[in-house]
């Protein structure tokens, strides 16, 4: 079974400092992966995601994860955070033949410092 | 346009009641996603249509009812909750189930529910 592992639940970071936020993930096919974030008491907003090609994604608000197939991580990252990127950061795989689900890993919350 | 709308923001509810959740999107999705989040924890999958066809049931307890009454618009039909369905239901949309590669899910604000 698919599973995903967030090692943070909680990083506190300097505003202007750099961010990365881990995902490792147990997957026997190749993974669909993707990166979301939800500010309090809001959905989930896509940041990037990863289907083939190029290991280096960038998304938006100045975000890029890197997958590693060696590794099994896809780790995110941000090289000067804003107090804005405060919020709930989820990684998720998804399973096409599993009806398109996704799982989650636990989630890392991220508290901006001024 | 990547916007999935839900209503109500939020609700309150007694545990006799009968209330009903919206989900809305107009991007042409043929699959459509509710989930339930409880506070600091991940979503959770309840259920998804495809074609309007409801394609899985993550063994969703039946006071629970969806509804996909077209493309476009998935209903979540609550009876009988309990204080332990209070949480955040979300819902998703994505083009569609069939294809090569897993598609990409667009969540909605979702509606924060509360069961008194």
């Amino acid at each position: 079974a698919q599973s995903v592992t967030q090692p943070d639940i909680h990083i506190t970071v300097s505003e202007g400092a750099s961010l990365e936020l881990r995902c490792n993930y147990s997957y026997g096919a190749t993974p669909y992966l993707f990166w979301y974030v939800q500010s309090p008491g809001q959905g989930l907003q896509l940041l990037l995601k990863y289907f083939s090609g190029d290991t280096l994604v960038q998304g938006i608000k100045g975000f890029e994860a890197e997958f590693k197939r060696s590794q099994s991580s896809f780790n995110l990252r941000k090289p000067s955070v804003h107090w804005s990127d405060a919020a709930e950061y989820f990684c998720a795989v998804g399973r096409k033949a599993a009806g398109n689900k996704l799982t989650f890993g636990g989630g890392t919350r991220v508290l901006v410092k001024p | 346009d990547t916007e999935v709308t839900q209503t109500p923001k939020h609700l309150v509810m007694g545990m006799t009641n009968k209330k009903s959740l919206k989900c809305e999107q107009h991007m042409g999705h043929r699959a459509m996603y509710w989930y339930k989040q409880k506070a600091k924890k991940p979503p959770e999958l309840m259920f998804v249509y495809s074609y309007e066809k409801l394609s899985i049931n993550e063994s969703v307890p039946s006071r629970f009812s969806p509804e996909c009454p077209n493309s476009s618009l998935l209903n979540l039909h609550l009876h009988a909750l309990q204080p332990e369905d209070s949480a955040l239901y979300l819902c998703a949309s994505s083009q569609a189930l069939s294809g090569a590669f897993t598609d990409t899910q667009y969540f909605g604000p979702g509606t924060r529910l509360t069961v008194l």
